[in-house]
């Protein structure tokens, strides 16, 4: 079992809908998650972190984590082209993050 | 300015030489990292260096050798270079020990011929 999964898609979202990105872990143990957005070509960058089990907001952006069922999700609300990119979920483990492959996410106009 | 930088951003070359990445950080880190992203993406750890120490190792070939010389910097030397090693190399760095809230490089794009 990899240690971080997600659906690598693509996940198509019509313009100005939610888009709901899921990702999976098999570390209980594992207290620190993140979500990074990387455009094509680009390097990664951070966009949430979550530490605490629940709902986390920033902007149109909201992190939700489940750590009984090791399910980490962001939503992204009013979905943008702009937001059209692949997201790598993160979890922390011993000294490093380990990323899941990359949900690819195309919001159609 | 640039927080995180890397040179070459593209490197083409020959399977069987040697080539150097290198990374500088001036957001004042003691962590850094080097990671391999393959074709579909899957972003790896390679290295990582706690203020010139080496505290990750992962099972990378030993072709690999990660280079140190202040915390600041953090370069990648490959021998002996193999078709496989084709990926995009990006270092990162992150505040003391919380191995965290990384922030990447621009990434070198590395093709071997």
């Amino acid at each position: 079992q990899k240690e971080v999964e997600q659906n690598s898609g693509p996940l198509s979202v019509p313009e100005g809908a939610i888009a709901s990105l899921n990702c999976t872990y098999s570390d209980r143990g594992s207290q620190s998650f993140f979500w990074y957005r990387q455009y094509s070509g680009k390097s990664p960058e951070l966009i949430m972190f979550i530490y605490s089990n629940g709902d986390k907001e920033d902007g149109r952006f909201t992190a939700q984590l489940n750590k009984a069922s090791q399910y980490v999700s962001l939503l992204i609300r009013d979905s943008q082209p702009s937001d059209s990119a692949t997201y790598l979920c993160a979890v922390q483990g011993a000294q490093k993050l380990v990323f899941g492959q990359g949900t690819r996410l195309t919001i159609n106009p | 300015d640039t927080a995180v930088s890397q040179t070459p951003k593209y490197l083409v070359t020959q399977m069987g030489n040697d080539k150097s990445i290198k990374c500088e950080q001036n957001l004042g880190h003691d962590t850094m990292y080097w990671y391999k992203q393959d074709s579909k993406k899957f972003l790896k750890i390679m290295f990582s260096y706690n203020n010139k120490e080496l505290i990750i190792n992962e099972t990378v070939p030993n072709r690999f050798s990660p280079k140190s010389p202040d915390k600041a910097h953090l370069n990648l030397h490959i021998n002996s270079l193999e078709l496989g090693d084709s990926a995009v190399y990006f270092c990162a760095s992150s505040p003391i020990r919380t191995y965290n809230e990384q922030f990447f490089g621009p990434g070198t794009r590395l093709t071997v011929l």
